[in-house]
């Protein structure tokens, strides 16, 4: 299995704070993914990373940043965040034409 | 925009057998997966599609219809195990720069002594 590990695994932070989530992947792939999942609506994604500093934006990317500096890190950004960001967060990588493998997800709550 | 339906929740009995359908419409195609995801766990690789037919790996099954926008999971001899979320999604963007992929909201499946 690819190594890919999520920090904080549990958060919780007020309304208005910035929060930063960590993705970090030992297996040197290419594209890695950040998404959120909620209850009735599944897993939606949020940005994504197709290399060093190449992102763009998913579905539901208002009030979200990333950045990739580096192969094996892709960090997600709640500028300040908000009670309707509580949800639980997961990271992905993958290779052309295959699968996800998740990390283990982070879940946050906004207070 | 992409539109992913399966149902919310189905009950079945150990032992016996579980059809999970989706159906899917989405810009493009290149690709159908379906994923497990146990309480509070990460969603895990089950089966992949691509072409029509029938994929078996084991206890579980999947099918593919292109024509249709269709696909089943099917879980044979179900263990208590099985009781989980199962997540159908959609690569549809084939030969871009990225893999991306469409998920449906899941089913829950319970498995019953």
């Amino acid at each position: 299995d690819a190594g890919i590990t999520q920090s904080p695994r549990h958060k919780v932070t007020e309304t208005g704070t910035p929060v930063t989530l960590r993705c970090h992947q030992t297996e040197n792939h290419r594209y890695m993914y950040w998404y959120r999942q909620d209850p009735g609506h599944g897993l939606r994604l949020i940005h994504y990373s197709y290399g060093v500093k190449d992102t763009d934006k998913g579905e539901v990317s208002d009030g979200y940043s990333v950045s990739r500096s580096k192969t094996e890190d892709f960090l997600l950004t709640l500028e300040s965040a908000t009670s309707s960001q509580t949800s639980v967060y997961f990271c992905a990588i993958s290779e052309p034409g295959g699968g996800y493998t998740f990390g283990s997800g982070t879940r946050l709550t906004v207070v | 925009g992409q539109n992913i339906d399966q149902p919310t929740e189905m009950t079945a009995t150990e032992g016996a057998i579980v059809q999970i359908n989706c159906t899917y419409q989405t810009s493009g195609f290149n690709g159908l997966f379906w994923y497990q995801q146990h309480a509070g766990e990460a969603p895990t690789f089950l089966s992949y599609n691509v072409l029509d037919g029938l994929e078996e790996k084991g206890r579980f099954s999947s099918f593919l219809s292109r024509s249709k926008g269709y696909s089943y999971l099917l879980l044979k001899e179900l263990q208590m195990k099985d009781s989980a979320s199962y997540l159908c999604a959609v690569r549809d963007s084939p030969g871009s720069n990225d893999y991306k992929l469409s998920f449906g909201a899941g089913t829950t499946v319970t498995v019953r002594a």
